[in-house]
């Protein structure tokens, strides 16, 4: 089946650190993976994609490698600042499963000034 | 201008009633979804609509029924309200089924007592 597992929050920063959330997914084939990002009180926002192998996302300082040997998509930031407060999704999409998202169990950030 | 919106933000209910949540969107598209976030932040897929027609049906209860009178309008009707069906209630379109991004609503936080 297909699945996605992130790491558990809260994760706790203070602003300009650096910033890494897990993400790695089970497929039967090779899906295209989300990081979607809620912030709070509203909806989810997609904050970057990768549909190949190797193909990096990139969006507001945010970047995720698609790893197909790891099969992973690690989300990072360089430098966070308080409005990246937010709990970001991990999710992928198969063809072969009826294009349904599969999501993450979300991962909870707070940027502390 | 809000592209998906819903109606209403919040509702609490008791057990035993029946409710019904709104989702419309501006945006054009055909292919319309609902999706349930649970107070663990853990968000699944439960409708897929496209052109009006169900496509996804994520093995949700028959007390939960969706309903698509026109492409830009997805509505949620739950019959006989439970305790565990509290939880905020998104509605997500996309334009067709494929590789397309989904854009949220700003979701329905529904308390059963």
């Amino acid at each position: 089946g297909n699945s996605v597992t992130q790491m558990e929050g809260p994760v706790t920063l203070s602003e300009e650190a650096f910033l890494t959330i897990n993400c790695t997914y089970t497929a039967t084939g090779y899906p295209s993976l989300f990081w979607y990002v809620q912030y709070p009180g509203e909806g989810l926002q997609l904050l970057l994609k990768a549909t190949k192998a190797d193909d990096k996302g990139s969006n507001k300082g945010f970047e995720a490698t698609y790893r197909k040997e790891t099969t992973s998509f690690h989300l990072e930031k360089g430098s966070v600042q308080v409005s990246d407060s937010a709990v970001y999704f991990c999710a992928s999409r198969l063809k072969a499963a009826g294009n349904k998202l599969t999501f993450g169990g979300g991962t909870r950030v707070l940027v502390k000034p | 201008d809000t592209a998906v919106s819903q109606t209403p933000k919040y509702l609490v209910t008791q057990m035993g009633n029946d409710k019904s949540i709104k989702c419309e969107q501006n945006l054009g598209h055909d292919t319309m979804y609902w999706y349930k976030q649970d107070s663990k932040k853990f968000l699944k897929i439960m409708f897929s609509y496209n052109n009006k027609e169900l496509i996804i049906n994520e093995t949700v209860p028959n007390r939960f029924s969706p309903k698509s009178p026109d492409k830009a309008h997805l509505n949620l009707h739950i019959n006989s309200l439970e305790l565990g069906d509290s939880a905020v209630y998104f509605c997500a379109s996309s334009h067709g089924t494929g590789t397309y991004e989904q854009y949220f609503g700003p979701g329905t936080r529904l308390t059963v007592t």
